[in-house]
């Protein structure tokens, strides 16, 4: 089964400092995709990132960067100098690959929300 | 603006009734997925249509149906309602090659309560 763990359920901080999202997950597939999600007040799920399980570079879109370590299944989301447009519930979540059968849910974790304070 | 549509945006109803929601998909995605997302909690998969057919389910009864219709519309149909089911339905759709997808993207939501 797969599970996703997002242990922080609410993060404050003050706009510019720099803040990081953790994401633990589970899974016995050996090749699988991750995605980080933005929810803002309005609900829509906006996507931010897809990493593929074969691909451990860490990446950098502009304050944004993910830190994906297969090793300790964890796959981090830091936003450097913070604003606060920022605010919105994250959610990481994971999915199977195509082509090994069934459909492609993708399991999330609880979210994490983020407030960034003026 | 990811082009993913539903409709309505906010619905009302009673215990035991039943509602129709609607999807209209990004053009050119074939897949059609259905979440559940209850208040302080991550969005649950209800289920998946690819080309017209489900292509997967998660856990729910069978109260829980949909369908897809050409072209890029889906439906989520819940019967009888219960007052569990008041949540926020999120309609996601994807490009499928070869029966797998790639990324969902979503759409705004229809917040449903049921009193």
């Amino acid at each position: 089964a797969q599970k996703v763990t997002q242990a922080q359920t609410e993060i404050s901080v003050v706009e510019k400092e720099d803040v990081t999202l953790d994401c633990v997950y589970e899974t016995r597939d050996t090749t699988y995709y991750l995605f980080w999600y933005k929810q803002p007040p309005s609900g829509e799920l906006v996507f931010l990132i897809r990493r593929n399980s074969f691909d451990e570079q860490n990446e950098i879109s502009g304050r944004y960067s993910w830190n994906f370590q297969k090793s300790t299944s964890s796959f981090n989301f830091t936003i450097t100098a913070s604003q606060v447009v920022d605010s919105a519930v994250y959610f990481c979540a994971l999915t199977r690959l195509p082509g090994l059968g069934g459909a492609q849910k993708l399991v999330f974790g609880q979210g994490t929300r983020l407030t960034i304070n003026p | 603006e990811t082009g993913v549509t539903q409709s309505p945006t906010h619905l009302i109803k009673t215990r035991g009734q039943q509602v129709t929601l609607r999807c209209s998909s990004q053009s050119g995605h074939n897949t059609v997925s259905w979440y559940q997302q209850a208040l302080g909690q991550g969005p649950q998969f209800i289920f998946q249509y690819y080309r017209e057919e489900e292509n997967g389910r998660g856990n729910f009864p069978p109260r829980f149906s949909g369908r897809q219709v050409p072209t890029y519309s889906a439906e989520l149909n819940v019967n009888a309602l219960e007052l569990d089911d008041s949540a926020l339905y999120l309609c996601a759709s994807s490009e499928s090659v070869s029966g797998g997808e790639e990324t969902q993207y979503f759409g705004p939501g229809t917040r449903l309560l049921v009193l």
